[in-house]
């Protein structure tokens, strides 16, 4: 089991950029979510589908950000246009139940918004 | 004020040692409580899982739950240098979804 994966692994750009991070989930998982990680706010939910289906985008911090899941083996989400202060690790996380069951988390992506 | 709170160390230990992890939260409808793992340049990995209050043990490694006062713990025996990583507790209500809400994490280093 190749486990979550999600690409690019870094990404250096500068603001006002498009960036677009993706996600392949584990195969069978049903549940995918994206979270937001830095020092100061922790992991934070940005937004969860079921079956392909967005359930929770309350995390979303606004418009600039988006996601999608076309079908069950992938997801992208993606910042428009891009601000230094979305610097963030991104990590995308699957699971074959609800949130509360295992979350398998990906390598995550290290975004650096210059 | 959050609803989860967490130390964030870094908190230090020689090898051996018994580490203990704490967090407190405000919301009295969690009722499923997580401590997940986080190595350096990783994601998380689930580490420990509760349902409601007690305890649960597995090899080393210890998580309690007082849903009273409202307070979770992780206790690591005989700590290893393969111990260090950040450790996120997390927690969420039942039935059907519910947002799994993380901690800050604490940052643990275990000295050989």
């Amino acid at each position: 089991d190749a486990g979550v994966i999600q690409s690019p692994r870094h990404e250096v750009t500068e603001m006002g950029q498009e960036v677009t991070l993706r996600c392949k989930p584990i195969s069978g998982h049903n549940s995918l979510f994206w979270y937001r990680q830095t020092m100061m706010r922790g992991l934070e939910l940005l937004i969860y589908f079921n079956n392909n289906v967005p359930i929770d985008d309350s995390g979303m911090p606004e418009d600039r950000f988006s996601a999608k899941m076309p079908n069950a083996s992938f997801s992208t989400l993606k910042i428009q246009p891009s601000e230094p202060r979305d610097s963030a690790v991104y990590f995308c996380a699957s699971t074959s139940g609800t949130g509360a069951d295992t979350q398998y988390f990906g390598p995550g992506t290290r975004l650096t918004v210059l | 004020q959050k609803e989860v709170e967490q130390d964030p160390g870094p908190l230090s230990v020689p090898e051996g040692a018994i580490v203990s992890l704490n967090c407190t939260y405000s919301n009295s409808a969690f009722q499923y409580f997580m401590w997940y793992r986080q190595y350096s340049r990783k994601g998380p990995e689930l580490l420990m899982y509760t349902y409601s209050s007690g305890n649960k043990e597995d090899g080393r490694f210890t998580a309690q739950v007082d849903k009273s006062s409202k307070y979770i713990s992780l206790f690591i025996r005989d700590s290893q240098p393969s111990d260090s990583a950040t450790y996120l507790c997390a927690m969420s209500g039942s039935g059907g979804y519910q947002k799994v809400t993380f901690g800050t994490g604490t940052k643990l280093q275990v000295i050989p």
